[in-house]
């Protein structure tokens, strides 16, 4: 079964700095979706990028931007240009391309980050 | 499109009461699944259908009982709420096996 880490259960960051999030995962398949979904105090569940594992580019979304290190097993979230509404709880999941895996997301315990202005 | 909807939004329950959790999407999304966020846990699987008719238990099933007679749908039962069971619960749907899934707003079940 996969599993997903995430191993800074809080971080903290000045408006306008950049500030990176860790998560590794432990699989055998060779083909996934990795995502980092955002959760603010309103409790709905954000998407805020998505890599595919075939790719070798990193995803990028405007501030948000992803390191992809497949052999590694780890797939870290950098917010640049950090500003008070990213303060959230992060949420790190993985979803399978298999049969009898792929109808669910794996994900991890979390990271809340706390921006300071 | 209203995408996925859950209802209530709160509720608070007795030991030993039942009572259903509803989730709707009108996008056809074939899977829909049932989630619990407790605190520092991440969220967790309960229950999962692929389509209608068809379902299959996550990873946290107990206590939780769910059906799907219609795409839309994809309901979750209480049969006897113990305070374990308090949580936040979210229902998704998904497209096949597509890479997104959609969340619905989350319901607060409180059991005392």
């Amino acid at each position: 079964a996969q599993t997903v880490t995430q191993s800074q259960p809080e971080m903290s960051v000045q408006e306008a700095e950049t500030v990176t999030l860790s998560c590794t995962y432990d699989t055998s398949e060779s083909d996934y979706y990795l995502f980092w979904y955002k959760q603010p105090p309103s409790r709905q569940m954000i998407l805020v990028i998505r890599q595919e594992a075939y790719k070798q580019q990193n995803a990028t979304e405007n501030r948000f931007s992803v390191n992809f290190q497949k052999a590694a097993k780890s797939f870290s979230l950098k917010i640049s240009d950090s500003q008070l509404g990213d303060a959230a709880m992060y949420f790190c999941a993985y979803r399978s391309l298999t049969q009898g895996g792929s109808e669910k997301l794996v994900f991890g315990k979390g990271t809340k980050l706390t921006v300071n202005p | 499109n209203a995408g996925v909807t859950q209802t209530p939004k709160f509720q608070v329950l007795k030991t030993g009461q039942s009572m259903t959790l509803q989730c709707a999407q009108d996008m056809n999304h074939e899977y829909m699944s049932w989630y619990r966020q407790d605190p520092g846990m991440g969220l967790r699987l309960i229950h999962y259908s692929v389509g209608a008719g068809i379902t299959d238990q996550g990873e946290v099933p107990n206590g939780y009982n769910v059906s799907r007679s219609t795409t839309e749908d994809f309901p979750l039962r209480l049969l006897s709420a113990a305070p374990s069971q308090t949580s936040v619960y979210f229902c998704a749907s998904s497209w096949g096996t597509g890479p997104l899934q959609y969340f619905g707003p989350g319901t607060r079940l409180t059991v005392l």
